[in-house]
C-alpha cells in the first residue's frame, strides 16, 4: 500500500530565506506526483505536476524535484515571501487510469516578515 | 472558466438527515471525484466518474452516493447524515488526457 509523508509536519522561517518542503513515497512505481497549496479554509491549489519520466518542473519561484527510485520529492521555494504562508500538500498517482491520488498529510509553512 | 466549483460552502445537519453537495466544473473534463479531508487522516478518496452515466467507488464510500447524468455536475448524497461524516469535502475533475487535477473551494459539512 503506498504511504505518503511529509516531514516537517511544520517549518517557520523568515522571509527571503530560500526553503526546501519534503516528500517522501514508499512504492517507487508511481505515475506522477503533484504538489498543492492549501490556504487556511480553502481549498487545494495545483502547483506542479511531475511525470515518473521527469526529474524537475519549475514555475516561477517554485522547483519541484524528483527522485523516483529512492522515493524522494522535494519542493524548492526560492526568496520566500510572508504570502507563500500555507500548507503544501504532496501526492502520487499510481498510473494513468488511477483515479485515487494518495496524500501526504501536508507541511504548513509560515514565513515571517 | 469558473474551474470546479461546490456549493454550500458550509452545512449543518442533524443525525439522520440527508443533503446533497453540488460540484460543477465547466472546463469539459472528463474525470471527476469526491474527497473528505480529515484532521491525521489526510484526503481520502469517496467515489468517482470516469464520464458520464460512470461511477465508481473510492476508499470510504460507505454512507455516500454519487451520480453523473452530465459531464459537467457530480453531486454527493448523504443518505443518512452521521457524526462520522463532520468533514471538509472536496471535489475534483481532470482531463483523461491530462494528470493534472484541479479541486473546488470545499464544503464545510457538520454533523450533530
Amino acid at each position: 500500500k503506498q504511504e505518503v509523508t511529509q516531514i516537517p509536519a511544520a517549518l517557520s522561517v523568515p522571509e527571503g530565506e530560500n526553503l526546501v518542503l519534503n516528500c517522501s513515497f514508499t512504492d517507487s512505481a508511481i505515475y506522477n506526483l503533484q504538489w498543492f497549496r492549501q490556504d487556511p479554509g480553502k481549498g487545494l491549489t495545483s502547483l506542479l505536476l511531475i511525470q515518473s519520466s521527469q526529474r524537475e518542473q519549475t514555475s516561477g519561484r517554485l522547483n519541484a524535484s524528483l527522485d523516483k527510485s529512492s522515493g524522494r520529492s522535494t519542493l524548492y521555494i526560492a526568496a520566500s515571501q510572508p504570502g507563500d504562508s500555507a500548507t503544501y500538500l504532496c501526492a502520487v498517482r499510481r498510473d494513468q487510469g488511477a483515479q485515487k491520488l494518495v496524500f501526504g498529510q501536508g507541511t504548513r509553512l509560515t514565513i515571517n516578515p | 472558466n469558473a474551474g470546479v466549483t461546490q456549493t454550500p460552502k458550509f452545512q449543518v445537519l442533524k443525525t439522520g438527515q440527508s443533503m446533497t453537495l453540488q460540484c460543477a466544473q465547466d472546463m469539459n473534463h472528463e474525470y471527476m471525484s469526491w474527497y473528505r479531508q480529515d484532521p491525521g487522516m489526510g484526503l481520502r478518496l469517496i467515489h468517482y466518474s470516469v464520464g458520464a452515466g460512470i461511477t465508481d467507488q473510492g476508499e470510504v464510500p460507505n454512507g455516500y452516493n454519487v451520480s453523473r447524468s452530465t459531464t459537467e455536475d457530480f453531486p454527493l448524497r448523504l443518505l443518512s447524515a452521521a457524526p462520522s461524516q463532520t468533514s471538509v469535502y472536496f471535489c475534483a475533475s481532470r482531463r483523461a488526457a491530462h494528470n493534472e487535477q484541479f479541486f473546488g473551494p470545499g464544503t464545510r459539512l457538520t454533523v450533530l
